[in-house]
Order: C-alpha cells, then structure tokens, then sequence
C-alpha cells in the first residue's frame, strides 16, 4: 500500500512570495489533514478535510493561508504572501474513515524555508 | 489554548531502563488517546494507542497507562534500546468528528544511551 505523498520534499522562498504545496493521501482515505510543525514542537493543525468538505479550519491564517481538496482526494496548501514566521515543515496525514479513532498515516512532510 | 500538555521536553535514559512520557488533556471529548513516535526527516508513525473503556494497553515494550479521572495518560517503554531515541509525541482525538481533530503535545525528545 503506497503511503501519503507530499512534493516538493524542500522548498526555499523570499517572505512576500508565494508558495503551494501538494498532498496525496492513501487511497480511499476520507480524511486528510495539514499540519504545521515548527522545529522543536508538536504538529498544530491547520484545517482537518472529510472528503472535499472543511471540518475544522479555526487554526488557519486565512488571510495568507488556503487550502483545497478537490474530488475528495488530493490536496494543495498555499501560502501567499510568506512570512519569515511560516518556516517549518507542513506535515500532510490521512486516515481511512470518518471516525477520527483510527491511526492517521504522515507524509514525510515539505521543509519550507522563508529567507 | 494547549489542549494536551505534554512532559518532560526532553529525557536521558540509559539502555534497558524504563522511559516515561507524561500527558494531560482538559476536553472531555477526546475519546481517542494515540502516541507517534518520529525520527528525524519522517512523519509521526502511530506507535499504540488507547480508548478511555480500558486503563491500560500493552505492546511489546510499549505500554500505555490512562487515568480518565485524573484526565493523564502516560507512555512507557520498558527495556529502552538506542533505536528508541526519537521524538515522541502524545495525540487527542474526538472521534465523533468536526472540530477537535487529532491535536498533539509539544513533544518528547528521548535519548537512549548505550
């Protein structure tokens, strides 16, 4: 069973530029969420998907910060404009139902870097 | 608002003592209590993880102990070995779903010495 994909692995910008990023999860999985992991601390949640549909997305900058989950499968984050504060590495996870207690499978994640 | 607190940051354990992880939670939704354990360059791997039905579950060296009372659940390895040292993170869930997704802890960054 392939795992979650994430691309691009890195990825340096300049702060006032824009940025996405893209996420397949397992298939068939129903939920994905995003998370930002700053260096040193557990990830936070970004916004949490059931199918295409936003569960929870209170924890998103909105006003730099989108996010998609067209069809229901794969995903885009984007940040637009960067700041320096947005360096960490978002961290895509899915799992299989919509009941939350089942193991949530991580992607390696996308390292970025705001110069 | 940190909705699962997470201790200590860091630990030192010499091989085949017991390493011990402490968490808290205040939201009496969370009904789902996972750890993930994570090296450095991945993402979180679920390592075991418990329902509040049960006070303790047991996996190889793993074990998790929950005080739903008490609102604490605590991971320990037994027998630590240095492939052990990675960080460690306690997780929360409310599995009837919207909001109180799966929420983590700061982490734990242990270190087995040899």
């Amino acid at each position: 069973e392939a795992g979650v994909a994430q691309s691009p692995r890195y990825k340096i910008i300049e702060k006032r530029q824009s940025v996405a990023f893209w996420c397949n999860p397992i298939s068939g999985h129903a939920t994905l969420y995003w998370y930002q992991q700053i260096l040193g601390q557990g990830p936070k949640l970004l916004i949490q998907f059931q199918n295409n549909g936003v569960v929870d997305d209170s924890q998103l900058p909105k006003d730099r910060f989108s996010a998609e989950r067209l069809k229901g499968v794969d995903s885009t984050l984007k940040i637009q404009p960067a700041k320096l504060e947005d360096s960490a590495v978002y961290l895509c996870a899915s799992t299989l139902t919509e009941s939350l207690n089942t193991e949530a499978f991580f992607g390696q994640g996308t390292r970025l870097t705001v110069v | 608002q940190q909705q699962v607190k997470q201790s200590p940051q860091s630990l030192i354990v010499q091989k085949g003592g017991i390493s011990i992880i402490n968490c808290a939670y205040e939201n009496t939704a969370f009904d789902y209590f996972p750890w993930y354990q994570q090296f450095p360059g991945k993402g979180p791997a679920l390592l075991i993880a418990i329902r509040p039905d049960v006070s303790e579950k047991k996996e190889g060296r793993f074990t998790i102990s929950f005080n739903k009372s008490a609102k604490q659940f605590s991971l320990h390895i037994m027998d630590s070995q240095p492939g052990d040292s990675a960080t460690y993170f306690c997780a929360a869930v409310n599995s009837g779903g919207g909001a109180d997704g799966l929420t983590f802890g700061k982490g734990t960054h242990l270190i087995i010495q040899p």
